[in-house]
């Protein structure tokens, strides 16, 4: 079955930076869109951005543009998302999402989600 | 982008009843490319509902969407203990893909 599997909850602290990986099994891999989506603490969710390995993108929300980069490893099936100068308000759940590449259909199966904290 | 609006925010019903839940778009969704998703208390979200009224693989019948243009529902019929959750509508029909705020639905 599909499955994304997202790395570690990780304590960073204001300034750093920070890696989540997401690695997908149960489907083809390059087929599909990754998106990142983060929710801070009882938040809604707020969409990043997405990138299609091996033939898309990536493509960043706007408020992110400049601290924040998605990339793809097809070799190991495995998404990431690098997000710079971490302050208090990065504190959040971040997801990876797959995003079929057929218009009618978006978001249909979630990371367990990352935990990040930004903490001093 | 298209700011999206879910009323009520909080909805306090009992097992049995009926849940109708409200997402408005400020402008037309294209194409009715509009999403349920369900988030149990700490869990990931999940796609209930896909292009605003086809469930996605798995979900229960007892879940279903309409709407079009601006105006969107959810609706649970007959509600059952495991629907108590946090429901977001969101909209794919252009970028940036947005969220509405989430409606509460709670036991009574």
């Amino acid at each position: 079955q599909v499955q994304l599997v997202q790395s570690g909850a990780e304590v960073k602290e204001p300034g750093a930076s920070v890696q989540v990986s997401c690695k997908a099994s149960g489907y083809s891999f390059s087929d599909y869109y990754i998106h990142w989506v983060r929710q801070a603490p009882g938040q809604g969710l707020e969409w990043m951005g997405w990138i299609k390995p091996n033939s898309g993108g990536p493509k960043y929300a706007e408020m992110f543009q400049g601290r924040v980069t998605m990339t793809s490893d097809t070799s190991i099936r495995t998404a990431f998302m690098d997000l710079t100068s971490l302050t208090s308000d990065d504190t959040a759940i971040y997801y990876c999402v797959r995003d079929p590449d057929i218009p009618e259909e978006d978001f249909d199966s979630w990371g367990q989600g990352t935990l990040i904290t930004v903490s001093s | 982008e298209i700011m999206l609006t879910q009323s009520p925010g909080t909805l306090s019903l009992s097992r049995g009843e009926r849940a109708t839940l409200s997402c408005r778009a400020s402008r037309y969704v294209d194409s009715g490319y509009l999403a349920w998703h369900q988030q149990r208390p700490g869990q990931a979200p999940r796609l209930l509902i896909y292009a605003a009224s086809r469930r996605a693989t798995g979900i229960p019948d007892r879940f279903s969407g309409s709407g079009s243009g601006t105006d969107f529902t959810l609706t649970i019929n007959r509600l059952e203990p495991e629907d108590f959750a946090v429901y977001y509508c969101q909209q794919y029909g252009e970028s940036p893909r947005t969220f509405g705020q989430g409606t509460k639905v709670e036991v009574k």
